[in-house]
């Protein structure tokens, strides 16, 4: 399978504070993506960074790659309530010619007020 | 960027019944994506439906059991066949929202499907 895997799988934080989570992917890529879903409801693009990019900012949220390690990491600052859901990386397959998304295991989000 | 119109929303279904799921573009797309997402679980590719030919399956996936149809650049739907109460699952459409290393996906908001 080429799923990566994100940790941890469930994160529990308090309102203000910052939240990262962790995607590690298996093949070569030539993008990057992040997801949100709330209550099991359709996935909502948050950001994209590509293979040559290392680092990418986005409002509160903020996205590093290091494909020398085939690694990525989606940090939410500041966290809100609102920001509660299950968040996801996802890469597009290489042997798709780049079409399909290939999804990470997701980690899910709990911030309390 | 597209916009996709998914329904139902959810159901809940008997077991040996077939129910389909629509997705409407609101803009022509080459490429539309069906996953599923079994409860607690990541999403799973299960076809690429595109327009004027078959549909291409993902391993573990068969036409007799989640037929597909295509019939214009904004339309798709994905029946969910015989259905037994593994099928319970949350089943999404996406599209490419711009060229292929540019925007994302966007994604309907999802059919949840309880078989009982």
């Amino acid at each position: 399978s080429q799923q990566g895997e994100e940790d941890p799988q469930a994160l529990s934080i308090q309102e203000g504070e910052n939240a990262t989570m962790n995607c590690s992917y298996k093949t070569s890529i030539n993008n990057l993506q992040w997801y949100r879903q709330n209550s099991g409801r359709g996935l909502v693009h948050l950001i994209l960074i590509r293979s040559n990019e290392r680092e990418k900012h986005s409002g509160r949220l903020r996205v590093t790659l290091d494909t020398s390690k085939k690694s990525s990491s989606l940090l939410i600052t500041a966290s809100r309530a609102a920001d509660t859901a299950s968040y996801f990386c996802a890469t597009p397959a290489m042997n798709t010619g780049f079409q399909k998304l290939v999804f990470g295991t997701g980690t899910r989000l709990l911030v309390s007020p | 960027s597209a916009v996709i119109s998914q329904k139902p929303s959810r159901d809940i279904c008997q077991r040996g019944t077939s129910l389909t799921i629509q997705c409407q573009v609101d803009s022509q797309v080459t490429m539309m994506f069906w996953y599923r997402q079994q409860p607690g679980q990541s999403l799973t590719l299960i076809a690429t439906a595109n327009q004027g030919s078959e549909a291409t399956y993902e391993s573990g996936f068969v036409i007799d059991k989640f037929p597909i149809s295509r019939p214009n650049l904004t339309f798709s739907t994905l029946t969910v066949s015989n259905m037994s109460p593994e099928d319970s699952s949350i089943y999404l459409c996406s599209v490419n929202r711009g060229r292929p290393e540019g925007y994302g996906y966007t994604f309907g908001s999802g059919t949840r499907l309880t078989v009982v």
